[in-house]
């Protein structure tokens, strides 16, 4: 059974940039995909990103190109979801999510992260 | 890219049936068997609930069950509980410019 645990809640300024660490245990990391997506404030749910470690193969939104990089330790069975350039409507929840298909199971606790001065 | 539609809110009593419609494009929920249905109570983590369309994960109660018809994929409740109650999100493989995925607006069930 996999578990995804994240690392805990942020508190950032404008401008500066956000590292979320997400420790997968069981044995899939190798063969899993992992996500990340978020959920801003009484909104809906944003995908961001995907990186199938296996692989090496790493995915965008569109919205977040530039501004995200996914990356993952084998080491560690850990992955990472970085996001530079941090705006006040960056303030959500992030959630990495799993799954050896097309959909996401299971997600990690959520770890939130507000933007502010 | 643009989210999947939904409606808003979605009651009815214990026992009865409800349907919560997901509608995108031909890139998207037309195009793919990728649909997924995710739970989400409040202050957790959504739960996966349905997966390729019409799959259930083990654990998941049969009363729920997906479909899908052209660019429209749909989540059907049966003998609803209070449970249920909760946020629903439907998701989808997405191929609009770049590999993606795209979830939808949302659908908050009341069980009346």
């Amino acid at each position: 059974q996999v578990q995804l645990v994240q690392s805990g809640a942020e508190v950032k300024k404008p401008g500066s940039s956000l590292k979320v660490s997400c420790k997968s245990s069981g044995d899939t990391f190798n063969k899993n995909a992992f996500f990340w997506v978020r959920q801003t404030p009484g909104q809906g749910l944003e995908w961001m990103g995907r990186i199938i470690p296996m692989l090496g193969s790493i995915n965008y939104a569109q919205k977040f190109q530039g501004r995200v990089t996914i990356t993952a330790d084998e080491s560690t069975t850990t992955v990472y979801m970085d996001l530079t350039n941090l705006k006040s409507d960056d303030t959500a929840i992030y959630y990495c999510a799993t799954g050896s298909g097309n959909w996401f199971d299971p997600w990690g606790q959520g770890t939130l992260v507000t933007v502010s001065s | 890219q643009s989210a999947l539609t939904q409606p808003a809110s979605v009651s009815a009593s214990p026992g009865q049936s409800i349907t919560i419609s997901c509608t995108g494009t031909s890139s998207d929920v037309g195009g793919y068997h990728y649909v997924s249905w995710y739970q989400q109570h409040p202050d957790k983590a959504p739960k996966l609930i349905i997966y390729d369309v019409i799959y259930r994960p083990s654990g998941v109660s049969d009363r729920f069950s997906g479909s899908k018809s052209g660019n429209t994929a749909s989540l059907t409740i049966s003998g609803l509980q209070a449970e249920d109650e909760a946020d629903y999100y439907c998701s989808s493989f997405s191929s609009t410019n770049t590999l993606s995925y795209v979830f939808g607006t949302g659908t908050k069930v009341t069980v009346l």
